[in-house]
Order: C-alpha cells, then sequence, then structure tokens
C-alpha cells in the first residue's frame, strides 16, 4: 500500500520569505510524486511532479521540490512568498511500476501567507 | 483542462434517493478516476477505469458504483445517498503517454 503524510495542517510564512510545505511518503516501488495546490472552491492545479531524474525539480509559479530517496521525502519550496500563493496543497504519489493506479493524496497543507 | 467537463456542478438530494455525476473527457484517455474530498482526508479514490468497462474499486468505494460504456463518459453512481456522501467529488484523467493527472472543476453534492 502506498502512503502521503502531511505533517503540518497550516504553514504560515511572512510575504518575501521561503517557504517549505512538507511531505513524507511511502510506496513499494519507485516513487512518482506529485505536488498540486487549491484555491477556494477550484479544483486542483498541477505543480510539479518528480518521475525520474534530477532531484530538484522546477515547477509553475516559482516553486520547486526536491525529491530525498533516503528520507522518503518530497518537500515543496519557494524562495520568496506571495500573499497569492494562500492555497491549500496537496502532495501525492504513486508506485511508478505501472498498472491503472491513482494518486494517493495527503491530507493538505494549508499556506497563509502573510503581508 | 484537458478537456474535462464534470456534471452538474452542485447538487442537493435528499436522503435514500439514488444520485448520478458524470465526467466527460474529449481526448481518449484511457485511465479515468473518481475522487472525493473531505476536510481533514484530502482526496481518497472511490474508483477508477482502465478502459471500457474495466473498471475497480479504490480506497472508499462501499455505497458507490461506475460504468464507463464508452471511453469519453465515467459515471458515479450512489445508489441510496447518504449524508455521510456529502462531499466534493472530482473526476481525473491519467494523460495518454506519460505520468501526468488532470483533474475536473468539481461536483459539490449536499445529500439532506
Amino acid at each position: 500500500a502506498q502512503s502521503v503524510a502531511q505533517p503540518e495542517d497550516q504553514v504560515n510564512v511572512a510575504e518575501g520569505n521561503p517557504l517549505t510545505v512538507k511531505c513524507t511518503y511511502s510506496v513499494s516501488g519507485n516513487p512518482y510524486l506529485f505536488w498540486y495546490v487549491q484555491y477556494p472552491n477550484r479544483g486542483l492545479q498541477f505543480l510539479l511532479k518528480y518521475i525520474t531524474g534530477d532531484n530538484l525539480v522546477k515547477g509553475s509559479y516559482g516553486f520547486e521540490a526536491e525529491f530525498n530517496k533516503s528520507q522518503t521525502s518530497f518537500h515543496l519550496k519557494k524562495p520568496s512568498a506571495l500573499v497569492s500563493d494562500s492555497a491549500l496543497y496537496f502532495c501525492a504519489v504513486r508506485d511508478g511500476g505501472g498498472g491503472a493506479d491513482g494518486l494517493t493524496f495527503g491530507k493538505g497543507t494549508h499556506l497563509i501567507i502573510q503581508p | 483542462d484537458a478537456g474535462i467537463t464534470q456534471s452538474p456542478r452542485h447538487k442537493v438530494t435528499e436522503t435514500g434517493t439514488p444520485v448520478t455525476l458524470r465526467c466527460h473527457q474529449t481526448e481518449n484517455h484511457r485511465y479515468m478516476y473518481w475522487y472525493r474530498q473531505d476536510p481533514g482526508h484530502g482526496l481518497r479514490l472511490i474508483h477508477y477505469s482502465y478502459g471500457v468497462k474495466d473498471t475497480d474499486k479504490g480506497e472508499v468505494s462501499d455505497g458507490y458504483s461506475v460504468s464507463r460504456s464508452k471511453t469519453e463518459d465515467f459515471l458515479l453512481t450512489l445508489e441510496s445517498a447518504t449524508s455521510s456522501q456529502t462531499s466534493v467529488y472530482f473526476c481525473a484523467i491519467r494523460e495518454t503517454g506519460g505520468n501526468g493527472y488532470t483533474f475536473g472543476s468539481g461536483t459539490r453534492l449536499t445529500v439532506v
């Protein structure tokens, strides 16, 4: 079985400061990892994914994430936060071994950027 | 996004009534998924499909059934709605030839 943990329900960051949203995962095979963002009353928007290759993945809106196999982590980061980054963020994983499996999501982290 | 349309966008129904939600895609994707989103739970997989008439259960399938009679449509049915099925339901597709997933705009279902 695969699982994702987002240990923080909420993260508060001052505008202009760096931000980190944490994610750890468990999967039996090679992990395919994703970050999505959800704004109020909207669907999920794709930010970035790690499938293979470089451990540092760059995505939309200036976000990046670092895959750390030894720590089974895939933390989302941004060097300088914007108020408009305030939203609900989801980390998700799938076993890369093939098959029709869908993504398994974490419970989400509310990111609040304070002016 | 990726030609995914969910209908209806909002629905209020009474306990015990059947409800069907529709997911329609226009890009011939093989894999389709139904999730529900609840506060404190993230998104949980209900059912998925890997082809016409090929479906399987996800994590929270009790009380739900699905059908896929043609590639473009994936239907989710609540046979007898309960208040615990009040939720936001999202359909998703896995992009052909890649590993990305794209989500529809969601259906907000309230069971009273």
